[in-house]
Parts: C-alpha cells; structure tokens; sequence
C-alpha cells in the first residue's frame, strides 16, 4: 500500500515568508509525528497528533511553528515568518496507534534564503 | 526522560556480525528500547523494538540485560548495504502522554566495507 508522502519535496523561500508543509500519513493510522533534522544531526521531534488533537506539541521551538490536522489524517505544519535557522529536513512519521513503529516519509527540504 | 548513549561511529566488513550498544542508565520501569536506521535522504525505518530479555526478527536481534542500563542491537551477516545510521530510543512509548521515547540523538554511523 502507500506509504506515507509528504509535499513538496523541496521548498525554497525568502526570510519572512510563510510555508506550509503537507503530510499525508498511511491511511487508518491515528498517530502522526513531525520532526526536523539538520544536517549531521538526528530528527528532533517537533508534535505529535493522536487523531484529531495535538497529544504533545512541546518540541515546537516558537509560536511561529503550528500544526494541524483537522479531520484526523492528512496534517500541515505551518512556519510564519521564516528565518534561516528554521532551513532542515523535515520529516512525517505515522503509525497505527501511539507507541507501535513509525513509518516515515521522505522529508520536506525547507531553504530559507 | 531516558537519555542514550551511542557510539557516534563504527566500521566492519561484509559477511561479519555487528553489534551496536546503546546505554541508557536511567531506564525507567515502563520504557521500551525501539531501534531505527536511516540511510541519506530518507526518513528512519523502524527496525525492531524490546522490553526485556531478547527480541528477534528477521532482519536484527536485539539484546537487554536484566538490569536494561543498556542495549545491544546485532545485525547478522551485513552487506555493504547495511551502511547507514542507527538510532536507539528508549521511552514510555505507550503512556498516552508525552514525547517521551522520540528523542533520536546523533545515532550511530555505521560503515560496512567490502
């Protein structure tokens, strides 16, 4: 089946703008993951989503990071007013209930310019 | 908040046995040990996970001590295509509360030559 697909696979924009990033976890799963990864370094978590709601957002580094996923599926993670520090991977992970194994999609590459 | 520890680096060669340790001294009662490898521009693949005791499947076999201060995830026979970055996390993964267990750290670079 799918797995799990994130869009777009690159983004590049200005500093100060504003991105959304899309994922699009394995249909049925109720957890979903979102985490960064910088070059060299491992993914640092960011929030996860059981279902509808935000279980634990407290990796968010700021009030410019929020994410949502309003009917328990797909979910957007939204960057306001980008600064180059916020340029990494950032990676989707689902899985079927919280606790079980994450499957990860391919990453969202953001370069802020 | 369990924290691990990792070699940052390892080297072997084809057709060998690696084994990676993790250390994680301050388990606590409810945490699992779940292992991950990531090659370059992909996202981490879940490779296996364990309580206690040992936990096999068909591609690692994972070790714990009775005191769970460490683990040891051993990959049998490696190709050249094992070369990538293993990461062991350790947390409370099914408490419904909290990231605990989703912190990656630097993982382990492993090298397997030919």
């Amino acid at each position: 089946g799918a797995g799990v697909s994130q869009t777009p696979s690159n983004k590049v924009t200005e500093k100060g703008k504003y991105v959304e990033l899309r994922c699009d976890p394995i249909s049925g799963h109720t957890a979903l993951y979102w985490y960064r990864q910088s070059l060299g370094q491992g993914p640092e978590f960011l929030i996860y989503f059981q279902g509808t709601g935000a279980a634990d957002d407290s990796g968010l580094p700021n009030d410019r990071f929020f994410a949502v996923r309003p009917e328990g599926s797909v979910s957007t993670l939204k960057i306001q007013r980008t600064e180059r520090g916020d340029s990494a991977v950032y990676l989707c992970a689902s899985s079927p209930r919280q606790g079980y194994e994450q499957y990860f999609g391919p990453g969202t590459r953001l370069t802020v310019t | 908040l369990a924290k691990t520890t990792q070699p940052i680096s390892m080297d072997s060669y084809e057709g060998q046995e690696v084994n990676i340790t993790c250390s994680h001294n301050n388990i606590a009662t409810n945490d699992y040990i779940t292992w991950y490898q990531q090659f370059p521009s992909q996202g981490p693949r879940f490779i296996i996970q364990g309580y206690k005791t040992k936990v096999t499947n068909e591609v690692a076999s994972l070790f714990i001590p009775a005191d769970r201060k460490s683990s040891t995830l051993s990959l049998p026979r490696v190709s050249l295509s094992d070369t990538a970055v293993y990461y062991c996390l350790v947390g409370d993964f099914y408490s419904g509360g909290g990231a605990d267990g989703l912190t990656f750290g630097k993982g382990t670079h492993l090298i397997i030559q030919p």
